[in-house]
């Protein structure tokens, strides 16, 4: 069974204070790796698809990287409007659906 | 963004009325699922499509049932709606390979 754990559960930033959310996984064989962004009342956004271990993709201030066990993404100087809910999932090989992580939420503060 | 509405936004039923929620696509996209996600447990697959009259069950599908008689709509149905329903519903689209596109979810109050 594909499992993703993703923490911390709830992470509180002042502006400008980069930190890592993790994503850790255990999939048969990976097809991908995705990251969204949920804010407050509506639907997920997507963000990234990682494949293979060492691949890394940036939009803005962010950065997503992934090992063969772990994913992170990186918040280089947030700002208040990074606060949201980020969300992690898996794709198995010959699977079409995702199995999600309960995400962690990003609070940034002025 | 991209061509998903759900209908409707918010619904408050009561115990055991049966339901039907809405997910529309203008993308003609092949796959559609059906989310539903609740605190403390993340987005979890209710049901999901391959193609017209194609579905298939996800990990939470007892109690639901779903539809899909043309490419662009998939109805999700609660046969007789509990409280422990109450949730917020996702639909998503994509192609395979593809990473999936999210609706604007409907907000189900069962009481």
């Amino acid at each position: 069974e594909d499992q993703v754990t993703q923490s911390p559960e709830a992470l509180r930033l002042q502006e400008g204070e980069s930190s890592s959310l993790n994503c850790s996984y255990t999939v048969s064989g990976l097809r991908g790796l995705f990251w969204y962004r949920q804010d407050p009342g509506k639907g997920p956004e997507f963000l990234f698809t990682l494949y293979s271990a060492g691949e890394e993709k940036e939009k803005e201030r962010l950065k997503a990287t992934l090992t063969k066990k772990e994913s992170f993404l990186h918040i280089t100087a947030p700002k208040p409007e990074d606060s949201a809910t980020y969300l992690c999932a898996v794709q198995a090989v010959g699977y079409s659906t995702l199995t999600f992580g309960k995400g962690t939420m990003l609070l940034v503060s002025p | 963004d991209a061509g998903i509405t759900q209908s409707p936004r918010h619904k408050v039923t009561e115990t055991g009325t049966p339901v039907t929620l809405r997910c529309h696509q203008t993308e003609n996209h092949r796959y559609m699922y059906w989310y539903r996600q609740d605190p403390g447990h993340g987005l979890r697959l209710i049901h999901y499509s391959y193609g017209v009259k194609d579905t298939d069950k996800g990990e939470v599908s007892d109690g639901y049932s779903v539809s899909r008689s043309k490419t662009e709509d998939f109805l999700l149905t609660l046969e007789s709606a509990t409280s422990s329903q109450t949730s917020v519903y996702f639909c998503a689209i994509n192609e395979p390979s593809y990473e999936q596109y999210f609706g604007p979810g409907t907000r189900l109050t069962v009481t």
